[in-house]
């Protein structure tokens, strides 16, 4: 069973650094890439970026680019988004989702993180 | 401001179908498939149809997917109480070397 296990709640106060996780499992981690979703508060879905576990080749989306950082640890299935220096507008609900890439072409996140929550708050 | 466009909400009675629209462009729904996502209070999103109109095992018939051109929509028949929630069109944009684009969502409401 695919499984997509994220660290818990977060509170920081801005200007601190913060790095979240992703464990996946029930799949060969390397074999899709990871995304990742924010959702402020009240707010819809919005795409972060892409990361090949493979390489750890990222793909940004511009309204995140040089805002957060995506990482791998191959050696323990663990996706992570990390902060430098977070913003009271970073608070929100993050998921992580597994990217699909059929051989038919058509492509999905498939299968979604349960969220970590970040409030930054002074 | 949404890549894709959705109606902020829509609503129907017990047993009614109701649809919902998704509008792109042709470097998103009109070149790439359309997933839909439903979020129920509280929970994360959970995928409701893939590649245009295929449900995940699970998923009850009542919800059938379509696209057309640069546009899709989402139908519900036979609403249940159980449907209210927000629902997320998405694609792969083929723009700015490859992104996922969503909808603003649309806010369901069974009356």
């Amino acid at each position: 069973e695919v499984q997509l296990v994220q660290s818990g709640a977060e509170v920081k106060k801005p200007g601190e650094s913060l790095k979240i996780s992703c464990k996946a499992s029930g799949y060969s981690f390397t074999s899709n890439w990871i995304g990742w979703v924010r959702q402020m508060p009240g707010k819809g879905l919005e795409f972060m970026g892409i990361i090949n576990p493979a390489d750890s080749e990222t793909r940004y989306s511009p309204s995140f680019q040089g805002q957060v950082t995506m990482s791998v640890d191959k050696s323990i299935s663990t996706a992570h988004l990390q902060w430098g220096s977070l913003r009271a507008s970073d608070t929100a609900i993050y998921y992580c989702a597994r990217h699909t890439r059929s051989s038919g072409g058509w492509r999905l996140l498939d299968f979604l993180g349960q969220g970590t929550l970040v409030t930054v708050s002074s | 401001q949404s890549v894709l466009t959705q109606p902020p909400s829509a609503s129907g009675t017990p047993g009614q179908r109701v649809t919902m629209s998704c509008s792109g462009s042709s470097s998103n729904i009109g070149s790439n498939t359309v997933n839909w996502y439903q979020q129920l209070p509280g929970t994360a999103p959970k995928v409701l149809i893939y590649n245009n109109n295929q449900r995940p095992s699970g998923v009850p018939d009542r919800f059938s997917g379509s696209k057309s051109g640069t546009s899709a929509s989402l139908a519900i028949s036979g609403l249940q109480s159980e449907d209210e929630a927000d629902y997320y069109c998405t694609a792969w944009d083929d723009s700015l070397n490859g992104n996922w684009v969503f909808g603003g969502g649309t806010k369901l409401t069974v009356l």
